[in-house]
C-alpha cells in the first residue's frame, strides 16, 4: 500500500523554558553519536556530538547525555528560543564504520 | 565558514530519464556520503565514498545510482532511469576523518513525474 509520513513526535515548549528532547538506540555497536537539527526545506545541521565513552558533553545551551546500559540518548536545550523551532535527529555510527543512522526525529515546537 | 554545496536546489524529471546530482563537498574532506528523504520520513543513508571508491552503501543504492567523484572538487550522484518512487530530498554530506561528524549539504528536490 501507499508508504505514509513518518508521524513525529512534538514537544512543544515555552521560550525560554528548558527543552529535553530523548531519542533510543538499538546497536550496542555504536561508539559515536550525533545531534542534528532540521529546518524545514535545509539540510541536517550539526548541534553535537558524544562518543560511547563519556556520558555527558555540553555545548553552548545545549548538553548531550548518553546512557549506555539502556541505550538512550537525549539533547537538552537551554532557554530555548524560537530559532530553535526545528525537528531533531539523533544520529549513530557503529565503531569502525562511517555510516550515519538516523533516528525519526522530534519535531520542537517553541511558543512565544 | 566552509560549507557543503549542492546543485541544482530543485530538479524535475520525467520517469525513465537520467539525472545528475551535484555536490561540492568541504575542501579538507575525504569522506563523501549521499543520503535521501522521502517526504515527512527520516534520513536515509545511500552511499560512502572514500578514496574514490564506494567503501559502503545501502540496499536503496542499486544498479540504478552511481556516484563518481569527476575531479577534486565535485561529488556526483547519478540515478540511470528515475523512477516515481525516487523522489526526495537528497543530501550530501562530507566528514574530515573516519567517524566524524558530516556536514550536510541544503539538499536537492528531486521530483520525478
Amino acid at each position: 500500500g501507499e508508504s505514509v509520513g513518518l508521524h513525529l513526535p512534538t514537544l512543544s515548549v515555552q521560550e525560554g523554558d528548558n527543552s529535553i528532547i530523548n531519542c533510543a538506540y538499538s546497536n550496542s555497536a555504536s561508539d559515536y553519536f550525533i545531534w542534528y537539527k532540521q529546518e524545514s526545506g535545509k539540510g541536517p545541521q550539526f548541534i553535537i556530538d558524544i562518543r560511547s565513552n563519556m556520558d555527558k558533553r555540553q555545548g553552548q545551551r545545549v548538553t548531550v547525555l548518553l546512557n549506555k546500559t539502556v541505550k538512550h540518548l537525549s539533547l537538552q536545550i537551554a532557554a530555548t528560543q524560537p530559532g530553535d523551532s526545528a525537528v531533531y535527529f539523533c544520529a549513530e555510527i557503529k565503531a569502525a564504520g562511517n555510516k550515519l543512522t538516523f533516528g525519526g526525529g522530534t519535531r520542537v515546537l517553541v511558543k512565544p | 565558514e566552509p560549507e557543503v554545496t549542492q546543485t541544482p536546489s530543485h530538479q524535475v524529471t520525467q520517469m525513465g530519464q537520467e539525472v545528475i546530482l551535484r555536490c561540492v563537498p568541504i575542501s579538507n574532506h575525504l569522506y563523501f556520503y549521499w543520503y535521501r528523504q522521502i517526504l515527512g520520513q527520516k534520513v536515509e543513508f545511500l552511499v560512502s565514498f572514500y578514496n574514490n571508491e564506494i567503501s559502503e552503501k545501502s540496499e536503496i543504492f542499486d544498479d540504478q545510482f552511481s556516484v563518481e567523484r569527476p575531479d577534486g572538487s565535485n561529488f556526483t550522484l547519478k540515478i540511470r532511469s528515475t523512477k516515481l518512487e525516487d523522489s526526495a530530498m537528497y543530501f550530501c554530506a562530507s566528514s574530515e576523518a573516519e567517524g566524524r561528524e558530516a556536514f550536510f549539504g541544503q539538499g536537492t528536490r528531486l521530483t520525478v513525474v
